[in-house]
């Protein structure tokens, strides 16, 4: 089946900074979105992305739909004590009425700690 | 604003007994789904369901494993048999359509002992 490689696992960093996290894939995916789950809950839906090259912002966060559709990108700009959580790439095939519509292909997820 | 809802939120059950999950998906959804958290791990697919039928189960969606929508509000997992390594958080999910963005529930954490 599809693997989305998420990168990096893990990063510590000082309140202030920008975060940078990506998912790669070896195969194509027409919809990448990217949700934040924090402990004991549910993945929270923060960007979704529909078009290949396209780069949408949602506050302090802004995602890439890498032109190849195989890659997305996600970056935090000064981030705060809350941004404190695990960020998930996912990615779906979405064909109309083909295989896998609606399903979600997610990444290992990568975890923030941000130290005040 | 519009949420996914599910109950409960933990449940505690012995190897062996049927399990039923319950979710109350958003309303003008139309596409259903389960997923499942292993403690420290990703998010895997169990199954999706769409026009009162299954549009694709994983490999791990095994005959142990069941869907229904009861009726015009409820969507459900069961799991006839339930194994040790069923523990898991299950998280039902909705979308508008099947390629549209996928809102998630708060999840049932289970346990099997």
């Amino acid at each position: 089946g599809q693997q989305l490689n998420q990168s990096p696992q893990s990063m510590f960093i000082q309140e202030g900074e920008d975060v940078s996290m990506n998912c790669t894939s070896s195969s194509i995916f027409n919809t990448w979105l990217w949700y934040k789950q924090d402990p004991g809950e549910g993945p929270v839906l923060l960007i979704a992305l529909y078009k290949a090259g396209e780069l949408t912002s949602n506050g302090r966060l802004t995602a890439q739909f890498g032109i190849t559709r195989k890659d997305s990108f996600l970056n935090i700009s000064a981030s705060i004590p809350s941004d404190v959580g695990i960020y998930f790439c996912a990615g779906q095939l979405g064909g109309a009425g083909g295989t896998s519509y609606g399903k979600l292909t997610f990444g290992q997820g990568t975890i923030l700690t941000v130290h005040p | 604003e519009p949420e996914v809802t599910q109950t409960p939120s933990h449940q505690v059950t012995q190897m062996g007994q049927e399990v039923i999950l319950r979710c109350v998906p958003i309303s003008n959804h139309l596409y259903f789904y389960w997923y499942r958290q292993i403690l420290g791990q990703k998010v895997e697919f169990l199954v999706s369901f769409y026009n009162n039928e299954i549009s694709e189960k994983s490999e791990i969606f095994d005959d142990q494993f069941s869907v229904e929508r009861p009726d015009g509000s409820n969507f459900t997992l069961k799991i006839r048999s339930t194994k040790l390594e069923d523990s898991a958080m299950y998280f039902c999910a909705s979308s508008v359509m099947g390629n549209t963005e996928a809102f998630f529930g708060q999840g049932t954490r289970l346990t099997v002992v």
